[in-house]
Formats: structure tokens, C-alpha cells, sequence
């Protein structure tokens, strides 16, 4: 089974603080993902990375970065967390796919991120 | 612009009824659908997709989901559902243009014993 772990499950930081949220995953994807997920707005995407060192913004980068330097790890960085980025914060995996290129992704459990 | 919309925020059935989840979408070329699960305190797990082929779709867990082209909807059913159904389902649509996948709000669904 593909395996998604992220670094905590439950976080709480001050405003201002720079915050790491790390992703790891165990079989071999190309694709990385972190979204954020807040009621009634479903899951919106951060940043993606289609391969090592590779980034794409998604729909919400403003306020987050992101890095790839080995192919099983994805980070997702808020330089100067602020209140209005307290959410869960999923990250998902998946194969690229060049015979089928619309693999479905795996998720991890979530990050619950609560900035104060 | 490409959405999803998960028209009902909840839906509650009794243990042994059919269950429909509805999902519309809307995109610019071939659409590539997924239903997606979440229970309390979890990450997404994957119940089934369609990419192309026979419009009835079976998945994980008894679930299914039927593709309708002109109504553009992908809607998730069940036969008979378990009260261990009960969670947060969230439809997807994956552009074969963008190749971003577009998440719904999500529907919770109550299975009542």
C-alpha cells in the first residue's frame, strides 16, 4: 500500500513564526501535492511538484512556499505564518503516468495547523 | 472556469437504504472524474475514478458512480448503506487541459442505524 506520512498531526504556532509542514511518501511517485482543506470550500490547492526540484503554484500559493529536494519529500513553508492560514493542510502523492496519465493521488492524514 | 459542485452539504439515509452523492462538474475538455472519502481525523482515500469507457463506474467499499455526459454529473450510489458509511465524500474533476484536479466542498453523509 502507498504510504503518506506527514511530520504532525496537530500544530499550533504564533503569528510570525516561520512554520515547516513536511511530507514524506514511500513508493516512488513523481507527483507531490499540499492542499489546504477548510469547511465548505472542500480542498485548494497550494503547490504541486512534478519532480524533484520542480514546483508549480496551484490556485492559493500567496503566502507559501515550497521544496523538493529529494523525489520522497515535499515541504510546504509559511514564511511568517499568519491567522488566516490556520486550516488542514493535506499533502497527496501519485504517479505521473505517461500510459495513464490520470492517476489518482494518495493522501496523508492532514496537518491541523492553528496559528494564534 | 472549471468547478465542481456538490450540491447538498449533507445527506442523511437510513442503515440498508440506497445512497445517492450528487456531483456536477464543469470543464473544458474530456473530464476524468474521482470520488474520494474522508473519515473523521483522516486523509482522503480513493473510492474510483472515470477516465473513459462504460459510463457505470464500481469502486471500493460497494460504492459506485454513474457518468452522465450531458447532464454532466457524476453522481456516487450505493445499493444498501452502512452506518460505517457515514463520513465526508468529496467529488473531483481533473482537466485534461490543466491536469489539476478540481475538488467539490464536499457532502457528509449520515447513515442513521
Amino acid at each position: 500500500d502507498v504510504k503518506v506520512t506527514q511530520s504532525s498531526r496537530y500544530l499550533v504556532k504564533r503569528t510570525g513564526e516561520k512554520v515547516f509542514l513536511e511530507c514524506v511518501q514511500d513508493m516512488d511517485h513523481e507527483n507531490m501535492f499540499w492542499y489546504r482543506q477548510d469547511p465548505g470550500l472542500g480542498l485548494r490547492l497550494i503547490y504541486f511538484s512534478y519532480d524533484v526540484k520542480m514546483k508549480e503554484k496551484g490556485d492559493i500559493p500567496e503566502g507559501y512556499s515550497v521544496s523538493r529536494e529529494k523525489k520522497e519529500r515535499f515541504s510546504l513553508i509559511l514564511e511568517s505564518a499568519s491567522t488566516n492560514q490556520t486550516s488542514m493542510y493535506l499533502c497527496a502523492s501519485s504517479l505521473r503516468g505517461v500510459i495513464v496519465p490520470y492517476n489518482e493521488q494518495f493522501f496523508g492524514p492532514g496537518t491541523r495547523l492553528t496559528v494564534l | 472556469a472549471q468547478s465542481v459542485a456538490q450540491p447538498e452539504d449533507q445527506v442523511k439515509v437510513a442503515e440498508g437504504n440506497p445512497l445517492t452523492v450528487k456531483c456536477t462538474y464543469s470543464v473544458s475538455g474530456n473530464p476524468y472524474l474521482f470520488w474520494y472519502v474522508q473519515y473523521p481525523n483522516r486523509g482522503l482515500q480513493f473510492l474510483l475514478k472515470y477516465i473513459t469507457g462504460d459510463n457505470l463506474v464500481k469502486g471500493s467499499y460497494g460504492f459506485e458512480a454513474e457518468f452522465n455526459k450531458s447532464q454532466t454529473s457524476f453522481h456516487l450510489k450505493k445499493p444498501s448503506a452502512l452506518v460505517s458509511d457515514s463520513a465526508l465524500y468529496f467529488c473531483a474533476v481533473r482537466s485534461s487541459n490543466t491536469g489539476k484536479l478540481i475538488f467539490g466542498q464536499g457532502t457528509t453523509l449520515q447513515v442513521k442505524p
